[in-house]
């Protein structure tokens, strides 16, 4: 699977949009972006994925570079509950093993 | 509707002892996966159940762990001899079977965890 990098932390402001960025120029052609979050003390929670079209749901949208070598994920109005750590990851099809990295912690603050 | 439940939710016990950790599935769901979360790490793929195939056990660390799903719902993980290694968060997800492309995003759903600590 390819690796993607995040940046370790960032903050927002609550209300505001937040851009989370990855990068994942070793992608191929048959794998997705995925982004999952992890608030404290919970399991992880799917929020969004996509080939190379941007994609939106109603928790996020995620913007996919044309040569797919970075993608964005938006949260458009960030609450005090979206807190946590969210991941980057690329995947093949079929593949059901998940495997996170340090992902971004996302801070939002009143 | 209900989602995957685990417990307990934490666990402290001493070294050498055995654990069972369970895992319910949310009702329907053909997939279950047991995952832990150590301490600042990321996450570790152990186990994997579909239906009525044989599990893909190729996350297993030693063999002291051992999973199980009984009649393709609930799962119990077992961990025998603890040790203090051992202790993380113990995740479980289900995944429903998807139709099409099958099984494609195995949209994963976690539970809330089992925090273990060996002691």
């Amino acid at each position: 699977d390819a690796k993607t990098t995040q940046p370790p932390s960032m903050d927002c402001a609550e209300g505001r949009a937040a851009n989370l960025p990855c990068n994942h120029s070793t992608i191929s052609g048959n794998e997705y972006v995925y982004w999952y979050r992890q608030i404290h003390s919970q399991g992880p929670q799917y929020i969004i994925h996509g080939l190379k079209n941007n994609e939106t749901n109603e928790m996020a949208s995620l913007i996919i570079t044309e040569d797919r070598k970075s993608s964005t994920l938006i949260l458009p109005h960030a609450t005090l509950r979206d807190t946590a750590v969210y991941y980057c990851i690329v995947r093949r099809p079929n593949d059901y093993k998940l495997s996170f990295g340090a992902g971004t912690t996302v801070t939002v603050r009143a | 509707g209900a989602g995957v439940s685990q417990s307990p939710s934490n666990k402290v016990t001493e070294k050498g002892k055995d654990v069972e950790l369970r895992c319910d599935p949310i009702s329907g769901h053909t997939a279950l996966y047991w995952y832990r979360q150590s301490l600042g790490q990321g996450l570790e793929f152990l186990i994997y159940f579909q239906g009525n195939s044989a599990p893909d056990k190729s996350g297993l660390p030693s063999d002291r762990f051992s999973a199980e799903r009984t009649g393709g719902s609930v799962s119990t993980l077992t961990i025998q001899r603890t040790q203090q290694e051992d202790s993380a968060v113990y995740l479980c997800a289900s995944s429903p079977l998807l139709s099409g492309l099958a099984g494609l995003h195995y949209e994963q759903y976690f539970g809330p965890g089992t925090r273990l600590t060996v002691t």
